[in-house]
């Protein structure tokens, strides 16, 4: 089982719906979830982070953590054709010395 | 623009040939953790350093290595290159290297390996 698994995808959504994205991940001892977004061919840059059960919003993104069920997700409301890029889903152990553990990534396409 | 600097963008190297790939960290960041990202793939953790020391360290040979420097910029080496070297190498600095801390990645250096 890998560490930290998202759907590949590609996620297609129109102009405007809500796109969601899901991660799980195998360590319990996991204290800080992190979503980055990684337009083709750049390098990742954050769009949220989480480190309590619930949810946590800020702008159009909401980002949720169930720790009892170990997966983290980020909803995109009004999507828009610009959101289209790889999401990418990281998670930092305890003790871990900050090292990321990243998923694959799932790509999100929106159409116009 | 996060602030941390990465130089060379792009670098053709072959087979068994030696690579130093250079990284500045953001201003007030002391740590540095340099990733490696194969096609279609996540970033995966190479090592991490605080304060001039490595502070640890994934799955990767001993033939990759690095350094900090006092002002915290570090160097990614790598030596006898491989094919499946092939990848985007992307360096990310934090304030302290907490396990909380948010990670900021440089624009990154893509690496061919023929």
């Amino acid at each position: 089982q890998k560490e930290v698994e998202q759907n590949s995808g590609p996620l297609s959504v129109p102009e405007g719906a809500i796109a969601s994205l899901n991660c799980t991940y195998s360590d319990r001892g996991s204290q800080s979830f992190f979503w980055y977004r990684q337009y083709s061919g750049k390098s990742p840059e954050l769009i949220m982070f989480i480190y309590s059960n619930g949810d946590k919003e800020d702008g159009r993104f909401t980002a949720q953590l169930n720790k009892a069920s170990q997966y983290v997700s980020l909803l995109i409301r009004d999507s828009q054709p610009s959101d289209s890029a790889t999401y990418l889903c990281a998670v930092n152990r305890e003790g871990s010395q900050g090292n990321l553990i990243f998923g694959k990534g799932t790509k999100l396409s929106v159409k116009p | 623009e996060t602030g941390v600097t990465q130089s060379p963008t792009h670098l053709i190297k072959t087979r068994g040939q030696q690579v130093t790939l250079r990284c500045s960290s953001q201003s007030g960041h002391n740590t540095v953790s340099w990733y490696q990202q194969a096609l279609g793939q996540g970033p995966q953790f190479i090592f991490q350093y605080y304060r001039e020391e490595e502070n640890g360290r994934g799955n990767f040979p001993p033939r990759f290595s690095g350094l900090q420097f006092p002002n915290y910029s570090s160097e990614l080496n790598v030596n006898a290159l491989e094919l499946d070297d092939s990848a985007l190498y992307l360096c990310a600095s934090s304030p302290s290297g907490s396990p909380k801390e948010t990670q900021y990645f440089g624009p990154g250096t893509r690496l061919l390996v023929l």
